[in-house]
């Protein structure tokens, strides 16, 4: 079973536009959220993390946690052709040593 | 300059073959990961270490044996490659803890034919 679940698939976003991705686990142990963003031939390169109820912004990216619904979202302003990649959230549960269980990632793509 | 790397950076490889990958970090980071990627996938756990000649298994170790040397080697085996096992590989390093990021190499694309 899938402990963490991405969606959507795929998300087409005009440029300049706002992208929403959504992330949830399953598994109620889990102690951080992790939000990486992989370009198309290259390696995931983390992003954000969080692990405290509420909102963190960075720039043009901003991610919420609900811990009691283990939910994640991750928010791009102002959408930029640049950020076309695969974005994979990721968890670490407090009894894993670090270890980090991807979901399936969500393909955003930004229109010109 | 490049803390995770890689090699080879592609492959094939015959079925029934033997296959070594191999993952080097300047980090000094203790743990290091294996893992694979299929096609516009998510990252699925192969092995991982977190002391020198220590591996565990990870999620899906059946036909990969790992082997960690030192604190900076971890290499990846595939003893008799199959047509499943082709895939992007990536490996990984972190320091200790489940709010460590983890750092990744430029990944290994393995094609068995």
């Amino acid at each position: 079973q899938q402990k963490v679940q991405q969606s959507p698939e795929s998300l087409i976003v005009p440029e300049g536009g706002m992208a929403s991705l959504n992330c949830t686990s399953s598994d109620r142990n889990v102690d951080y959220f992790w939000w990486y963003r992989q370009h198309s031939g290259k390696s995931p390169k983390m992003l954000m993390s969080i692990f405290s109820n509420g909102e963190k912004e960075e720039g043009r990216f901003t991610v919420h946690l609900n811990k009691a619904s283990l939910h994640t979202s991750l928010h791009i302003r102002d959408s930029q052709p640049s950020d076309s990649a695969l974005y994979l959230c990721a968890a670490s549960m407090n009894y894993n040593q670090g270890k980090l269980i991807f979901g399936q990632g969500t393909k955003l793509s930004i229109k010109p | 300059e490049a803390a995770v790397t890689q090699s080879p950076r592609s492959k094939v490889a015959v079925t029934g073959g033997k296959v070594t990958l191999s993952c080097h970090q300047t980090n000094n980071h203790d743990y290091m990961y294996w893992y694979r990627q299929d096609t516009g996938h998510g990252l699925r756990l192969i092995h991982y270490s977190y002391v020198a000649d220590s591996t565990e298994k990870g999620d899906i170790p059946d036909g990969y044996k790992a082997s960690r040397p030192s604190q900076e080697n971890f290499s990846l085996i595939l003893e008799l490659a199959s047509l499943s096992q082709t895939a992007v590989y990536f490996c990984a390093s972190s320091d200790w803890g489940s709010r460590a990021e983890q750092f990744f190499g430029p990944g290994t694309r393995l094609t068995v034919l």
